[in-house]
């Protein structure tokens, strides 16, 4: 079974200085992974996805996220924090099933808080 | 391009009353999902439908919660009767075709269940 692990359940940058989120995936597939932001009493945005094509993905808002299969992990960082940043940041796995469909498969969420 | 559209926004109930969510998914797109967000947790998947055939409800109390996406467009989804720990944000996803790995999230419906 596919899985992911967000390392951190709270990350605190100040603003100007780089982010760094931390996922780590089990899966037996080559599989395709999402970063996904949620800000307060919003719904969930898609930053990025690999999808087995280049291993350095660039999403929206400055960031992107490495793919490296060594490691099984796909961390999300951006140069330069802002405080819009500020928000929930959701890793997820996408899980084929026999049925020809995909089954989103969710880490617990990392929450970013950006300093003044 | 519309995105996902859910309505209410948020909504108040006392255990024992119905509520019911509705969503229309973005223009075109085939696969309709709806998730529950419990405070802290990431979302859990509810039932997928494709069209308006459900293809994954494993995860959907059925002896409370029922979906239906008639037309093969919008979709409602209803709790009867609701309990305390039915409190979260339900959201509503979209993708293209069954095959498609990429979900599009609406603004969610908080529920609050005094």
């Amino acid at each position: 079974a596919q899985s992911v692990t967000q390392l951190d359940s709270h990350v605190s940058v100040s603003e100007g200085t780089p982010v760094l989120l931390r996922c780590n995936y089990s899966s037996s597939y080559s599989p395709s992974l999402f970063w996904y932001v949620q800000h307060p009493n919003k719904g969930l945005q898609l930053l990025l996805k690999y999808t087995s094509a280049a291993t350095l993905v660039k999403g929206i808002n400055g960031f992107e996220a490495e793919f490296k299969k060594s490691e099984t992990s796909f961390h999300l960082t951006k140069p330069s924090a802002h405080m819009s940043d500020a928000a929930e940041y959701f890793c997820v796995v996408s899980d084929p099933r026999t049925s020809g469909t995909y089954k989103y498969i969710f880490g617990t969420g990392t929450r970013l808080k950006v300093l003044a | 391009e519309a995105g996902v559209a859910q309505s209410p926004r948020y909504k108040i109930i006392e255990k024992r009353q119905s509520v019911a969510f509705w969503c229309n998914p973005i223009s075109g797109h085939a696969t309709l999902y709806w998730y529950q967000q419990i405070l802290g947790q990431g979302p859990k998947l509810l039932i997928q439908f494709q069209n308006n055939g459900v293809v994954d409800d494993s995860q959907l109390p059925k002896d409370r919660f029922s979906a239906e996406r008639l037309k093969g467009v919008d979709s409602t989804l209803k709790i009867q009767p609701a309990k305390l720990e039915d409190s979260a944000v339900y959201l509503c996803a979209s993708s293209l075709r069954l095959a498609e790995e990429t979900q599009y999230f609406g603004p969610g419906t908080r529920l609050l269940v005094l």
